[in-house]
């Protein structure tokens, strides 16, 4: 059964932490990205990966880093100089040509 | 930078009435693609419905449609016979066609919240 897991679900961390979030999809997708949903906003794009190791900043890679060593993973880590980690974090895969995202279900990152 | 703007932060409907959702969005761009996606309670992201801006003809996905009107760039959802599980975040977004640095990247609006009275 094709898909996006992300993992885990809730994450809880101390404030000052590194924490990696997992994205693997089985949907032999090209692309992959991570985007970040707070409360009443819309998704706003961390980073996005178009081909194993390459990726690019989206709108608001600060204090964020990814790596893309396999078609199927984009591990997402929230870094220390990340000021408000605490959000709903959604990672999405597509087909180059296709233009459709699917989404994972999402991890929960609450920072204390 | 495109835009989009969902100008309607909450929204309800009864069971079985329909019910349309706004969205405009801003670009300079004259080839582009629209979506609509869903975000139940759940918070799992699915595509409702996908419009290309050089196809005049409006999409239809069962119970829903849009009213694509690229000179007004407006965007708009209509959810025919709405059912309780159509309660959800309903988000428009925008994707350039273009082939350069970016143009995979969504950029969302900020949701419409729609309830389903039974």
């Amino acid at each position: 059964d094709g898909g996006i897991t992300q993992s885990p679900k809730y994450l809880f961390r101390k404030e000052g932490q590194n924490v990696t979030l997992s994205c693997e999809q089985n949907l032999n997708h090209d692309a992959m990205y991570w985007y970040r949903q707070d409360p009443g906003q819309g998704l706003r794009l961390i980073y996005y990966s178009q081909i194993v190791n390459d990726f690019q900043k989206g709108d608001i890679a600060e204090g964020y880093s990814v790596s893309r060593e396999k078609k199927e993973s984009f591990p997402l880590t929230v870094t220390s100089a990340q000021k408000n980690p605490t959000a709903f974090y959604l990672c999405a895969s597509s087909m180059g040509s296709y233009n459709e995202q699917f989404f994972g279900p999402g991890t929960r990152l609450t920072v204390l | 930078a495109q835009t989009v703007t969902q100008s309607q932060p909450e929204m309800s409907v009864q069971e079985a009435e329909t019910v349309t959702l706004s969205c405009t969005y801003d670009t300079s761009e004259s080839d582009y693609y629209l979506f609509w996606y869903k975000q139940p309670p759940s918070r799992q992201m699915i595509l409702v419905i996908r419009q290309e801006a050089y196809k005049q003809q409006n999409a239809t996905e069962n119970r829903f449609s849009v009213n694509f009107q690229k000179a007004a760039k407006s965007f708009s959802l209509k959810i025919s016979d709405s059912q309780l599980g159509d309660a959800a975040m309903y988000f428009c977004a925008y994707r350039s066609a273009d082939s350069g640095a970016g143009s995979y990247q969504l950029t969302f609006g900020k949701g419409t919240k729609l309830s389903v009275i039974p």
